[in-house]
């Protein structure tokens, strides 16, 4: 199953509510998740199940979806929150991540 | 404190062996699938294998299927992986992740620091 995000790299501003989408190839009902990764760390699970916020996620993230149509929306952006940011599938295997969104400061 | 701590990357030549290692701590191991995740330079993230709480569920990536092989020692809080026939693309960044769910297969909550894999003639 591949996943596609998109865009591939965003610019936005501090406050601003940005949108990234994850298409996959085939259905995969809720099986997906999204991480964010800062240079030279690990990734971070943001949500699981494709909407379910995991604890300690500041509520400005969320996301949403089924089958194969997802979004990560951040309703307004931080300074802490310029990253790099996957979706992730874990409806069958092979297990595959999206190319990532780098999000950048404008 | 949960926490993974990877070990056992370094350098080889093509079609050498590595033994990678996660040591767990702060959960009950025996109660998670675990997973490799590898990132090379500058790139995104791979989805290695997988292996299940009590390692009745083994899945690989088509990329490393055949070459690697995942295992667990539930007595030791450790995760392995045995790479074999290494080729340059395998250089990479090698994360041990745990699952999220209690005996089921789920997103990955808690990651390593990671382990550099580097192959190289």
């Amino acid at each position: 199953i591949q996943l596609t995000q998109s865009p591939s790299f965003l610019s936005a501003s501090v406050g601003d509510r940005v949108t990234i989408t994850c298409r996959a190839s085939q259905g995969i009902d809720n099986y997906l998740a999204w991480y964010q990764q800062k240079p030279g760390k690990a990734p971070k699970l943001l949500i699981s199940a494709a909407s379910n916020l995991q604890s300690g996620v500041p509520s400005r993230f969320s996301g949403s979806g089924f089958g194969t149509e997802f979004t990560l929306a951040i309703s307004s952006l931080q300074p802490e929150d310029f990253a790099t940011y996957y979706c992730h599938q874990l409806n069958s295997y092979p297990y595959t991540f999206g190319q990532g969104t780098k999000l950048g400061i404008k | 404190e949960v926490q993974l701590v990877e070990s056992g990357g370094g350098s080889v030549q093509p079609g050498g062996s590595l033994r990678l290692s996660c040591a767990a701590s702060g959960f009950t191991f025996d109660d998670y699938a675990m997973h490799w995740v590898r990132q090379a330079p500058g790139k995104g993230l791979e989805w290695v294998a997988s292996i299940s709480w009590s390692s009745g569920g083994i899945g690989y990536a088509d990329s490393v299927a055949g070459r690697f092989t995942i295992s667990r020692d539930n007595a030791k809080n450790s995760l392995y992986l045995q790479m074999n026939s290494l080729r340059p693309d395998d250089m990479a960044l090698y994360y041990c992740a745990k699952d999220m769910a209690v005996s089921q297969w789920g997103a990955f909550d808690i990651w390593g620091q990671g382990t550099m894999v580097t192959v190289s003639s």
